[in-house]
């Protein structure tokens, strides 16, 4: 079955730029997208279409892809930050979504 | 607003059954799918399989295939999730979610299940 790959945690400073990233074989031909998900909290949408921000979402959230990895950057990361984030896609066939792993961000 | 509400906590013993809503307002909730994710405790999410409430098309993660029901009640715009037979694996808390293009966009508040004897 298919598999996003995200590291189980990244750690920053506030203020630096968090990084996490996202592999999976269908990422050159399919969009990623990234969650936020604070403590006791529905996920919400940070990053649709590879690189789109929905309205609401601080510009230090951005989003790249190239080849079969999805990179989610938080410029001057704050410690509001602080949550899981997970990427998502759907497979080749189109037909079935998928969910990374998910990344702890600590800014600390 | 697009809202989705869920139905509230539950407990159940292992062995019985369960069914949980989701219910969408301020949009036409035929024209939309509905996404079933599980997040079990301290762990990450899972797409469990969605359902189109306009002719109740459902698809499954083959991980959930024959473990649970879609379902989908488009006169009160409600979409639901059950079990015949609860295990303690089950402890989880799910959400429900509102898809555009297969990606979840607006998301319920979740729904805690936990199985215990």
């Amino acid at each position: 079955s298919y598999e996003l790959t995200q590291p189980p945690s990244v750690s920053v400073s506030p203020g630096q730029t968090a990084r996490i990233t996202c592999s999976g074989d269908a990422l050159p031909k399919k969009y990623a997208y990234w969650y936020q998900q604070k403590s006791g909290q529905a996920p919400v949408l940070v990053i649709y279409e590879d690189s789109k921000r929905p309205s609401g979402i601080p510009e230090r959230f951005s989003g790249s892809s190239s080849g079969t990895m999805a990179t989610l950057t938080i410029s001057g990361a704050q410690v509001e930050d602080e949550a899981d984030y997970y990427c998502y896609s759907t497979d080749s066939s189109g037909n079935r979504g998928v969910f990374g792993g998910g990344t702890k961000l600590t800014v600390l | 607003e697009v809202q989705l509400v869920q139905s509230g906590a539950e407990v159940k013993k292992p062995g019985e059954s369960l069914k949980i809503s989701c219910k969408g307002s301020g949009y036409s909730f035929t024209s939309y799918w509905i996404g079933w994710v599980r997040q079990m405790p301290g762990k990450g999410l899972e797409w469990m399989g969605i359902i189109y409430p306009g002719d109740s098309d459902t698809r499954y993660s083959p991980s959930f295939q024959g473990q649970v029901t879609i379902s989908a009640d488009k006169s009160i715009s409600t979409a639901y999730l059950q079990w015949s037979s609860l295990k303690a694996s089950d402890t989880a808390m799910y959400y429900c979610a509102r898809l555009e293009q297969l990606v979840p966009e607006y998301w319920g508040q979740g729904t805690l299940v936990t199985v215990s004897s």
